[in-house]
């Protein structure tokens, strides 16, 4: 069965400082890969998604990603981070179902970010 | 922009209510799924309809049903509220062909007394 890792529940960062958060998918077929990001009281919004082709897959928002095969990963990274980046993020993995596919999902890491 | 409706944010039942949470979209999207999120177990699929009058099981379907009448609306349904039932829920859909994103409701916190 499909599963994902998030290993880091809560992560805090400086405003202006570097940022990844790690993700971690056993599948036995080529992945697909997403990351989600959910304000509070909000929907989830979709950041990025990885179906093949470059491993290092470009976002919105200024976030990229990539996809590591050997290491079974997918971790998101942005360059400097925003307040406005505080958030939930949720990295995603699809399975193919009937008349379509269904996502599982990490359990979420918390961004806070520090003035 | 693709538009996701949950009909209300907020719900407050008592526990043996039947409880509906109504879902809309306007981008005649094939498919349609509901997701419950709980702190810590992050997002678990209930159910999901990929065309009218069709439905199938997710990882936690126990407890509910659902129903999708016409192509735009998607129901979740409590048959007999329980206080475990509790949660947040969300709404999504997607269009019909492979790996198109998913695009989600602003959610319905639902809490059962």
């Amino acid at each position: 069965a499909q599963s994902v890792t998030q290993p880091d529940i809560h992560i805090t960062v400086s405003e202006g400082a570097s940022l990844e958060l790690r993700c971690n998918y056993s599948y036995g077929a080529t992945p697909y890969l997403f990351w989600y990001v959910q304000s509070p009281g909000q929907g989830l919004q979709l950041l990025l998604k990885y179906f093949s082709g470059d491993t290092l897959v470009q976002g919105i928002k200024g976030f990229e990603a990539e996809f590591k095969r050997s290491q079974s990963s997918f971790n998101l990274r942005k360059p400097s981070v925003h307040w406005s980046d505080a958030a939930e993020y949720f990295c995603a993995v699809g399975r193919p179902g009937a008349g379509s596919y269904q996502l599982t999902f990490g359990k979420g890491t918390k961004l806070s970010v520090i003035p | 922009d693709v538009k996701v409706t949950q009909s209300s944010r907020y719900l407050v039942k008592r526990t043996g209510e039947k409880v509906f949470l109504e879902c809309v979209q306007d981008m005649d999207h094939e498919n349609m799924f509901w997701y419950r999120q709980d702190p810590g177990l992050g997002l678990r699929l209930i159910y999901f309809s990929y065309d009218v009058k069709m439905k199938e099981k997710g990882d936690i379907p126990e407890g509910y049903s659902v129903s999708r009448e016409k192509k735009e609306r998607f129901s979740l349904i409590l048959e007999s509220a329980s206080t475990n039932q509790t949660s947040m829920y969300l709404c999504a859909s997607s269009h019909g062909q492979s790996y198109q994103p998913q695009h989600f409701g602003d959610g319905t916190r639902l809490s059962i007394l």
